[in-house]
């Protein structure tokens, strides 16, 4: 069973402050990683997504990406009200089908 | 325009009914997924579609069949309601199911939220 891990929270950073957003997955054989956002009572909207080791920036949030310790991460700098929202980290595997294996998300709180 | 659009947004029904969910993409994708969302918001995939092909169809009961008529379109007809199938459902859908593209990327549809009484 390909598993992916997050804590669930909740996470509380004051605003301006950079919110570090985890993830664990069992497969090493993934290859593609992703994060989305979901506010409460919409859909997941995709964040970021990652699939060579290293760091990967996009405005305030950057990737990480560690295939040897299969670990993932998100990182948003100066942190907004905005930003509070429940994150999805998401794995696919290669050489298989399209499926998308999602973490039970970490609930993310930034505090004015 | 909606990207990923679903209908109902909520369906409230009693226990026993049969209920059928829509999915329509405008995007022009060739693969479409329905996934649920329990009440603790652990999103698990249920089924995929590639070119009105099945490809992916996970461990769900039979009460559930999913539908495409063509790659725009993705139903999901659930006989025999229980209230354990109250969750919200998720219409996504991606350019291909070929690995190819590392970086594919699915997109969501609002949500449809089962409520069974």
């Amino acid at each position: 069973q390909k598993e992916v891990e997050q804590n669930s929270g909740p996470l509380s950073v004051p605003e301006g402050a950079i919110a570090s957003l985890n993830c664990t997955y069992s497969d090493r054989g993934s290859q593609s990683f992703f994060w989305y956002r979901q506010y409460s009572g919409k859909s997941p909207e995709l964040i970021m997504f990652i699939y060579s080791n290293g760091d990967k920036e996009d405005g305030r949030f950057t990737a990480q990406l560690n295939k040897a310790s299969q670990y993932v991460s998100l990182l948003i700098r100066d942190s907004q009200p905005s930003d509070s929202a429940t994150y999805l980290c998401a794995v696919k595997s290669e050489g298989g089908s399209e499926k998308l294996v999602f973490g039970k998300g970490t609930k993310l709180t930034v505090n004015p | 325009d909606t990207a990923v659009s679903q209908t109902p947004k909520y369906l409230v029904t009693q226990m026993g009914n049969d209920k059928s969910i829509k999915c329509e993409q405008n995007l022009g994708h060739d693969t479409m997924y329905w996934y649920k969302q329990d009440s603790k918001k652990f999103l698990k995939i249920m089924f995929s579609y590639n070119n009105k092909e099945l490809i992916i169809n996970e461990t769900v009961p039979n009460r559930f069949s999913p539908k495409s008529p063509d790659k725009a379109h993705l139903n999901l007809h659930i006989n025999s309601l229980e209230l354990g199938d109250s969750a919200v459902y998720f219409c996504a859908s991606s350019h291909s199911a070929g690995l190819a593209l590392a970086q594919e990327t699915q997109y969501f549809g609002p949500g449809t939220r089962l409520l069974v009484l």
